[in-house]
């Protein structure tokens, strides 16, 4: 069984660029989680998809968008990036409705 | 989305049994509980999981009272291994179609001392 997989592992942006994040889900998961993790916080949820689309979206604006894929791997893009974005993005994968999230290494972005 | 409450830091000796308390008052009756386990730089990981009594797993237990409005995670004998931050977290299993998200308070960091 495949684990959840992300990449790249490290990114560096300037303010104002654009980024696109991939995330493979766990072999059999329908639903994925975007996270993003600052130093010393606790992830916090960007938004959720199921089957293709948006299923819940956490306190973060439009800049931030996602897709899912009909083989269940994720794209987390972010727009206009500012420098506040620079932090650890995780991406989980999951059955709708149960608690456990498998989760990724994740993905640390720098924004200078 | 219920509002959890853990002490930000423990330490304990290796081989000890170790005992975090998390407080959720405005738990709702179709939440569970859960406790995620972090390394640095590395994704959260599930640990346990339940909704009310006792549940035991083989790498921790929890203890739920019955007013569900706090809960145990129990670690028996933690090694330097177990050094690492635990979050606590309370969500509804009944979502279905809707969304569903975990929300993470900043979680207890253990440090496992030699």
């Amino acid at each position: 069984e495949t684990g959840v997989t992300q990449s790249p592992t490290h990114l560096i942006k300037t303010r104002g660029q654009q980024v696109t994040l991939r995330c493979s889900s766990q072999s059999g998961h329908n639903t994925v989680s975007w996270y993003q993790q600052a130093l010393g916080q606790g992830p916090q949820f960007i938004f959720q998809y199921y089957r293709e689309e948006e299923n819940g979206r956490g306190n973060f604006p439009p800049r931030f968008s996602g897709l899912q894929f009909p083989n269940y791997s994720s794209e987390l893009n972010v727009n206009a990036l500012e420098l506040d974005d620079s932090a650890l993005y995780l991406c989980a994968s999951s059955l709708l409705g149960y608690n456990e999230q498998f989760f990724g290494p994740g993905t640390r972005l720098t924004v200078l | 989305l219920a509002k959890t409450t853990q002490p930000i830091s423990m330490d304990s000796y290796e081989g000890q049994e170790v005992n975090i308390t998390c407080s959720h008052n405005n738990i709702a009756t179709n939440d569970y509980i859960t406790w995620y386990q972090q390394f640095p730089s590395q994704g959260p990981r599930f640990i346990i999981q339940g909704y009310k009594t006792k549940v035991t797993n083989e790498v921790a237990s929890l203890f739920i009272p019955a007013d569900r409005k706090s809960s145990t995670l129990s670690l028996p004998r933690v090694s330097l291994s177990d050094t690492a931050v635990y979050y606590c977290l309370v969500g509804d299993l009944s979502s279905g179609a809707g969304s569903y998200q975990l929300t993470f308070g900043k979680g207890t960091k253990l440090s496992v001392i030699p």
